[in-house]
């Protein structure tokens, strides 16, 4: 099973700033199958990113992922009010599907 | 627009059980595989089942597994989760969610979801 570690836990900055989140896995993981997500207080998760680097439909340009490996990057340019929020990476393996711990992002 | 919509959630007690339901709308329910995922109070997101378009292929975590079974009626738009032997860490938020699909190929995310339904186990 593959463990993904999402660092930090905690990210505090301004509007108008850029945020680097990091989720690494345990093993190699086909960049294909890596994913990153937004949660809201009291709302379903929404897909941002697939397949490690392709933005989902409706996801503004200022989101963008990168990574390979066991090395993936979820990068929020000129955060806006509303990108406050949880992020999560996830991953599909052979038989199952395994999300980080997560990271909040919150205002400074 | 594309929907889910869960129902069933409520309050049970310890060791009893509880059938979910997803009902789909405005897409092709037969088309796509699906998940049931939770979120317990205050924690992160966890995948809980998987199910192919057809039914054919099914997975769970090893957390939910010989205690959860997912299921789908295609002609009915709907997706299950029955769980029996319910325990207090079982109290979560459940989400069902569709997995990607682009033309026939498959990606590694859930691109709709339902707002969630509510189970607690207390006694």
């Amino acid at each position: 099973e593959i463990v993904l570690t999402q660092s930090p836990g905690t990210l505090s900055l301004s509007p108008g700033e850029r945020a680097t989140l990091s989720c690494r896995a345990s093993q190699s993981v086909s960049s294909n199958y890596l994913a990153w997500y937004q949660q809201k207080p009291g709302q379903a998760p929404r897909l941002l990113i697939y397949g490690a680097s392709s933005r989902a439909t409706g996801i503004p340009d200022r989101f963008s992922g990168s990574g390979s490996g066991t090395d993936f990057t979820l990068t929020i340019d000129r955060l806006e009010p509303e990108d406050f929020a949880v992020y999560y990476c996830q991953h599909y393996g052979s038989s199952l599907i395994t999300f980080g711990q997560g990271t909040r992002l919150e205002i400074k | 627009q594309v929907q889910l919509v869960e129902s069933g959630g409520s309050v049970v007690k310890p060791g009893g059980s509880l059938r979910l339901s997803c009902a789909a709308s405005g897409l092709t329910f037969s088309d796509y595989n699906m998940s049931w995922l939770r979120q317990a109070p205050g924690k992160g997101l966890e995948w809980l089942a998987y199910i192919s378009s057809g039914g054919s292929t099914i997975y769970y975590a090893d957390s939910v597994k010989g205690r959860f079974s997912i299921s789908r009626d295609n002609a009915k738009n709907s997706l299950f989760l029955q769980m029996n032997s319910l325990r207090a860490e079982d109290t979560a938020v459940y989400y069902c969610a569709r997995r990607l699909k682009l033309g026939k190929r498959l990606y590694d995310g859930m691109d709709v979801w339902g707002h969630g339904t509510t189970v607690t186990v207390s006694s």
